[in-house]
């Protein structure tokens, strides 16, 4: 079947720690994208790429990283610059003609 | 209804009866929108889209109604069933990039 993997599920960061979410997908989708989820706000985007090894940061990049160096992976690296990272992130891709995104099931970050 | 915004929405609805989800999108060049389904601790799932240039599109036990003047989106559930409990949120397109709202969460009553 194809879609979207993100991996872990839940991940535990300790102070200082930088964390890198796993998104894999087989839709041979070219975009990917990167969403931050917290409580009573939409989705707010952090990083997207439109193709391979080329990205742009979205509207909340401060504190994050991504690379993409194959067209199947786009991971993201929280790191310990980013002050509040507990939240529900959610990696999507995008193919022309397509209906939207496709979202992975995303990854719920905590803060210990 | 829903908007962009710090609190989420919830509409509470007995099995069977209809459920009305309605969103307000902000900008009026968009043209493209998207209901999406999210289940508890799981990613957003497609439900249903429509285009500008249209102004209802229907599917299996759901419909979009979109009404460009006042820039108000509706999502429409016939005979809500227990398993249409969710958080519901609506998604613009402007500029080749998807807006989001915050989402109302519907509970249906068995």
């Amino acid at each position: 079947d194809g879609g979207i993997t993100q991996s872990p599920k839940y991940l535990f960061r300790k102070e200082g720690q930088n964390v890198t979410l796993s998104c894999e997908q087989n839709l041979n989708h070219d975009a990917m994208y990167w969403y931050r989820q917290d409580p009573g706000q939409g989705l707010r985007l952090i990083y997207y790429s439109q193709i391979v090894n080329d990205f742009q940061k979205g509207d909340i990049a401060e504190g994050y990283s991504v690379s993409r160096e194959k067209k199947e992976s786009f991971p993201l690296t929280v790191t310990s610059a980013q002050k509040n990272p507990t939240a529900f992130y959610l990696c999507a891709s995008i193919s022309p003609g397509s209906y939207g995104y496709t979202f992975g099931s995303g990854t719920r970050l905590t803060v210990v | 209804g829903e908007s962009v915004g710090l609190h989420l929405p919830t509409l509470s609805v007995q099995e069977g009866d209809n459920s009305i989800i309605n969103c307000a999108y902000s900008n009026s060049a968009s043209d493209y929108f998207i209901w999406y389904k999210q289940e508890s601790g799981k990613g957003p799932q497609f439900i249903i889209d429509i285009r500008s240039n249209m102004d209802k599109r229907q599917g299996q036990r759901v419909t979009v109604l979109l009404n460009k003047t006042v820039k108000h989106l509706s999502l429409q559930i016939a005979a809500t069933q227990p398993g249409d409990s969710a958080v519901y949120f609506c998604a613009e397109m402007f500029g080749n990039q998807f807006y989001f709202g915050t989402g109302t969460s519907l509970t249906v009553i068995p």
